[in-house]
C-alpha cells in the first residue's frame, strides 16, 4: 500500500546532541517531500522541501535533510539540537500526479538536559 | 508565505450539534485543505476545497457529515455536524497556490465533544 512512514514514535535526545529522525515512502515515483514541526498546541511550520534537483537541502532553525532515491527516504537531521527543538516532526509527501498532501504517522522528539 | 487563520480555536460543543470552523488566508491560495488530527494521531485529510468547484472527499468522510464551502480564494469553512464523541479532534485547514510548492496550515480548532 501507498504510504508514508515515520518508523520511531519517540525518539530522545539529549541537548547539543545530534538528531536524525527517518522517513520512508512507498510511492512509484519520487513524490514532492516535505518535513512539518508541531509544537505544543500549535500548528504546523515547514522546515524545509525537496522537489528536485539537490538531493540536501537546508531548512529553517538549522535543519536539512537528504532524499536517497534508492532507499525511498528522506531523512531529518540537525547536527546539535536545542531544548526548544521538543516537538512533533511530520515528514510528508505529495505523490506524482495527486493534488493532496500525505501526512507519516509522527515522531516525537523529546530532548533531555 | 501565507499566514491562515482560523477561528475558533477550541471549543467544547454537545453531541448532535454543529460547529462551523472558519479558515481565512491572508492571500489568495488556489487550493484549501482540511485535516483532521485525532489525540495522538496523524494528520488525515478530510477534503481539498477549490475555489469554484465542489470539495473533493477523502474515502471515508462525506459532505453530509463534513460540509465544506469555498466561496473565494481567501477563505474556507468546514462543518462538524451531529457530532458525537468520537469527532473529538483538532481540525486544521491548510492552503497552498498548488502542490509543486508547500502548504500553509492554521493554528488549529481543538474541538472537543461532550
Amino acid at each position: 500500500a501507498q504510504s508514508v512512514t515515520q518508523p520511531d514514535i519517540h525518539i530522545t535526545v539529549s541537548e547539543g546532541a545530534s538528531l536524525e529522525l527517518r522517513c520512508n515512502y512507498s510511492y512509484g515515483a519520487t513524490p514532492y517531500l516535505f518535513w512539518y514541526v508541531q509544537s505544543p498546541g500549535q500548528g504546523l511550520q515547514l522546515l524545509l522541501k525537496y522537489f528536485s534537483g539537490d538531493t540536501l537541502v537546508q531548512g529553517i532553525k538549522g535543519f536539512e535533510a537528504e532524499f536517497k532515491r534508492s532507499q525511498s527516504s528522506f531523512n531529518l537531521r540537525k547536527p546539535s539540537v536545542h531544548w526548544s527543538d521538543a516537538a512533533e516532526y511530520f515528514c510528508a509527501v505529495v505523490p506524482t500526479g495527486f493534488q493532496k498532501l500525505v501526512f507519516g504517522t509522527g515522531t516525537r522528539l523529546l530532548v533531555s538536559p | 508565505s501565507a499566514v491562515i487563520s482560523q477561528k475558533p480555536s477550541r471549543d467544547i460543543c454537545q453531541r448532535g450539534t454543529s460547529l462551523t470552523i472558519q479558515c481565512q488566508v491572508d492571500s489568495q491560495v488556489t487550493m484549501m485543505f482540511w485535516y483532521r488530527q485525532q489525540p495522538g494521531q496523524s494528520l488525515t485529510l478530510i477534503a481539498t476545497a477549490n475555489q469554484g468547484s465542489e470539495a473533493t472527499y477523502e474515502s471515508g468522510f462525506v459532505i453530509d457529515k463534513f460540509p465544506i464551502s469555498r466561496p473565494n480564494l481567501t477563505f474556507s469553512t468546514l462543518t462538524v455536524s451531529n457530532m458525537s464523541p468520537e469527532d473529538s479532534s483538532i481540525y486544521l485547514c491548510g492552503g497552498g497556490v498548488g502542490m509543486n510548492t508547500e502548504a500553509f496550515f492554521g493554528q488549529g480548532t481543538r474541538l472537543t465533544v461532550v
